[in-house]
């Protein structure tokens, strides 16, 4: 069955400090990955697609990898308004959708 | 210009009751997409829907039912609302590629819950 994993489920950070979430997936014959942001009392907002391991993509301090088990969301210098719920979904060959849980930023000032 | 909309933001209502969710979206997308977020925070595909196919999860109860009145419109109709019911449903909508790949943009969510 197809699977979406996110780890850490939670993510405290200070302002500028650097690191990653990772997003694992199993899924028969992967389609495309996306990532998106959601903040508090809204709906998920889109930020990349990546198509195939090896593809990287960058938006101002978010940056996602790919590879053939795992996605990366690296996020460099966080600011406080980086702090949301940052949500990873695969899409199968059969045309499955499959969100992960999640996992929550906070990065404090 | 909110590219997809749903109406409304809350619903309160009683067990037993039927109650529809509106959604409307002016990207000129030709799918939409139904969504349950549950307490965990779970998104769960209920429906997809283009003017082609209707895709039911098989998880979900025929008490909720997709119309589509025209291709900008998917809303969600729920007969004999349940408690477990309650959750935050959220409207999406993609444009078809040849890649298959559908990138889809969401809605703000209907926050339901069920007394």
């Amino acid at each position: 069955e197809d699977q979406v994993t996110q780890s850490p489920e939670a993510l405290r950070l200070q302002e500028g400090e650097s690191s990653s979430l990772n997003c694992s997936y199993t899924v028969s014959g992967l389609r495309g990955l996306f990532w998106y942001r959601q903040d508090p009392g809204k709906g998920p907002e889109f930020l990349f697609t990546l198509y195939s391991a090896g593809e990287e993509k960058e938006k101002e301090r978010l940056k996602a990898t790919l590879t053939k088990k795992e996605s990366f969301l690296h996020i460099t210098a966080p600011k406080p308004e980086d702090s949301a719920t940052y949500l990873c979904a695969v899409q199968a060959a059969n045309n499955d959708m499959r969100f992960g849980a999640g996992t929550r930023l906070t990065v404090k000032p | 210009d909110t590219a997809v909309s749903q109406t409304p933001k809350y619903l309160v209502t009683q067990m037993g009751n039927d109650k529809s969710i509106k959604c409307e979206q002016n990207l000129g997308h030709d799918t939409m997409y139904w969504y349950k977020q549950d307490s965990k925070k779970f998104l769960k595909i209920m429906f997809s829907y283009n003017n082609k196919e209707l895709i039911i999860n098989e998880t979900v109860p025929n008490r909720f039912s997709p119309k589509s009145p025209d291709k900008a419109h998917l809303n969600l109709h729920i007969n004999s609302l349940e408690l477990g019911d309650s959750a935050v449903y959220f409207c999406a909508s993609s444009r078809f590629v040849a890649s298959g790949v559908e990138t889809q943009y969401f809605g703000p969510g209907t926050r339901l819950l069920v007394l």
